[in-house]
């Protein structure tokens, strides 16, 4: 089953914090999230697996909650460069692939 | 190391047609996954191959078929084109599984008239 992403559409001012959040109805292996931006490709963010802690990278980190299947994405101090779609990807530990989320559109506003 | 990369980047084709995407991983990379993008509809799962072998596969119909070569480069190909095939066509590729991260190429993007 597809992850459910919330919100589905953020608008921020540069500086202002945000959270995305990304629920499984299934157990998790581990969660990956990625951003694409108008017209590209998704990039990697940043992987969280199972038993694993916290990930960070700059101001922009991640939790994953195994007992619930959640995982959030959090973007502090949000610069421009910030804006796109984010996707979480689920791992349910077989079937060779990930599951995507609709995404949540970020944009940050000067 | 060069990305992943995809061709052709652009397609119109009228519906009843058929299409051949292309895709070559990154080297050394030798799982191959393939993505349907629609707006709001974010990222559907099409297929998975590993050493020619698809290990996966979505929930499309049998019009969407795929190949992988021994050099790992991928197509996929889609039959009788209807209007909702219309959609930007990600190939992604890992080292080993689709469950790894993905590294996506710019995509396909395909217009059916």
């Amino acid at each position: 089953q597809q992850p459910v992403q919330s919100p589905q559409a953020v608008i921020l001012r540069e500086g202002e914090d945000a959270v995305i959040n990304c629920s499984s109805s299934k157990a998790l292996y581990s969660v990956h999230w990625y951003r694409q931006k108008h017209g590209e490709a998704p990039v990697f963010l940043m992987i969280l697996l199972k038993g694993g802690e916290q990930k960070g990278h700059e101001k922009i980190s991640a939790s994953f909650n195994e007992k619930k299947q959640q995982s959030s994405l959090y973007l502090t101090a949000s610069q421009l460069s910030y804006s796109g779609t984010y996707f979480c990807g689920t791992d349910g530990g077989s079937n060779y692939k990930l599951t995507f989320g609709k995404g949540t559109l970020l944009t940050v506003n000067p | 190391k060069a990305g992943v990369t995809q061709t052709p980047r652009y397609l119109i084709k009228t519906r009843g047609q058929q299409v051949t995407l292309s895709c070559s991983p990154i080297s050394g990379h030798r799982s191959v996954s393939w993505y349907q993008q629609t707006p709001g509809q974010g990222l559907q799962f099409l297929f998975e191959y590993f050493s020619e072998t698809q290990r996966n596969k979505g929930n499309f119909p049998g019009r969407f078929s795929g190949r992988q070569f021994s050099n790992s480069r991928s197509e996929m190909n889609v039959s009788t084109l209807e209007l909702g095939d219309s959609a930007l066509y990600l190939c992604a590729s890992s080292p080993m599984s689709g469950r790894e991260t993905q590294y996506f190429g710019p995509g396909t993007r395909l217009l059916v008239l």
